[in-house]
């Protein structure tokens, strides 16, 4: 069954460096998204992604985050400058189109994640 | 603005015993979408079940079944004959059509089964 990939599975980091997670989302999907989740807390949506751009983030998405798309197959999150807040499990995910009017009800299939650690 | 409410923190039960988890969303969204997802020991999140809001009929699927009640904004969600593998922590999650596609989750349930 196809699934998400996410590298590194585990990424530790100094405070103030910058920092690539990549994924390689399903290959026929065409919404991407970022999510994080804080040691033992709840899963917060980050930012989506539609035809090369940002459709929706969240106030946790500052100025720090951005994402990319660099070429048909990888998706990534780069942080500019990490903070020690910022060590979380960040989690890939994607999903098809869909047909209809509702499909953002299409699943989200997710990454097994890459924990961020800044020391 | 929405949100999910996973009451249970904790959940410990016997191998082979019915387990329910229960959700309670809010939103003033009519269209909305809600999704069970479960996350094991390993750290993967793995989507279950979903469920719109338009649709009529509670379901199951093999050991598992959900209950959707509109009228207390209920999405409850029930395992059968409890296995040891499915001990995790399951999150609900709500998308409402209006606000894109960004899942909303509620802050988990762990469940523990023992043998």
């Amino acid at each position: 069954e196809p699934e998400v990939t996410q590298t590194p599975s585990h990424q530790v980091t100094q405070m103030g460096q910058e920092v690539i997670l990549r994924c390689v989302p399903i290959s026929n999907h065409l919404y991407f998204y970022w999510y994080r989740q804080i040691l033992g807390q709840k899963v917060e949506f980050l930012v989506s992604f539609y035809n090369n751009e940002i459709s929706e983030k969240s106030e946790i998405f500052d100025d720090q985050f951005s994402v990319e798309r660099p070429d048909g197959s990888n998706f990534t999150l780069k942080i500019r400058s990490t903070k020690l807040e910022d060590s979380a499990m960040y989690f890939c995910a994607s999903r098809s189109v869909g047909t209809g009017y509702h499909s953002a009800n299409q699943p989200q299939h997710f990454g097994d994640g890459t924990r961020l650690s800044i020391l | 603005a929405q949100k999910v409410t996973q009451a249970q923190t904790e959940i410990s039960v016997v191998e082979k015993e019915d387990v329910t988890l229960d959700c309670v969303y809010e939103t003033r969204d009519t269209t909305y979408y809600l999704f069970w997802y479960k996350q094991p020991p390993s750290g993967e999140l793995v989507f279950l079940i979903r469920r719109n809001s338009f649709d009529e009929q509670n379901e199951i699927s093999g050991r598992y079944s959900w209950n959707f009640q509109k009228s207390t904004s209920s999405f409850n969600f029930t395992i059968t004959a409890s296995q040891v593998v499915d001990s995790a922590v399951y999150f609900c999650a709500l998308i409402i059509e209006t606000s894109g596609s960004r899942l909303t989750f509620g802050e988990g349930t762990q469940l523990t089964v023992n043998p």
